[in-house]
């Protein structure tokens, strides 16, 4: 079975530019959950989409959006990026006892 | 609310037994994970446990639960330089996982 994949891994932006990242989950899996790790504040969650449907926000502002395609894949976009938006950005794929399995992230650096 | 700690640091020695410990406050919480994350990697699930267990073993790993007092750990059996990571509990919370700040993990010779 094929793992998660994140498209890009890497990324360099400036401030003021927009990003989109992509996330393809297991094939079967209809959850995607997305989080942001930086070193100062650890793990955070940014959201869940649940066939096409977003199912939890987390504490973020509304510079930060996704959503989920019919095939399960998932976007998030960020906005009028900022320094503190630098990051690495994980996406999870959620199994059926809400076990998620990652990708390995795409690295953003805002300059 | 919701709230996962863990120690920061661990430093053992190969072939020891490990032992991270973690602590949560969701008692409505129905599963707890670990995680482990390498250097520039993603994370990698190691194990998880319903709620209503108190014991999982897989291989060298073994998880204990203790609901009463919100404790979780893994145990890392016979310990390798393979092991050195850093490793995450998490608690799932409506649909999301609460993480810890993760315990790095260090294996001496």
């Amino acid at each position: 079975k094929a793992g998660v994949t994140q498209t890009p891994r890497y990324l360099i932006k400036t401030r003021g530019q927009q990003v989109t990242l992509s996330c393809s989950p297991i094939s079967g899996h209809r959850s995607v959950s997305w989080y942001q790790q930086t070193p100062g504040q650890g793990l955070q969650f940014l959201f869940e989409y649940f066939s096409e449907t977003q199912r939890n926000k987390g504490n973020f502002p509304g510079r930060f959006s996704g959503r989920q395609f019919s095939n399960s894949r998932s976007e998030m976009n960020v906005s009028t990026l900022e320094l503190g938006d630098s990051a690495l950005y994980l996406c999870a794929s959620v199994g059926e006892h809400y076990e998620q399995y990652f990708g390995p992230g795409t690295r953003l650096t805002v300059t | 609310g919701e709230d996962v700690e863990q120690s920061l640091f661990l430093s053992v020695r190969e072939g020891d037994s490990s032992v991270i410990n973690c602590t949560y406050t969701d008692s409505s919480s129905t599963y707890l994970y670990w995680y482990k994350q390498e250097p520039g990697a993603g994370l990698q699930l190691l194990t998880y446990i319903f709620s209503n267990m108190d014991m999982k073993q897989d291989q060298r790993l073994t998880v204990l639960l203790n609901k009463k007092d919100k404790h979780l750990s893994l145990r890392i059996a016979d310990t390798q330089t393979g092991d050195s990571a850093i490793y995450f509990c998490a608690e799932k919370n409506d649909y999301k996982l609460s993480f810890g700040a993760g315990t790095t993990v260090t294996v001496r010779a």
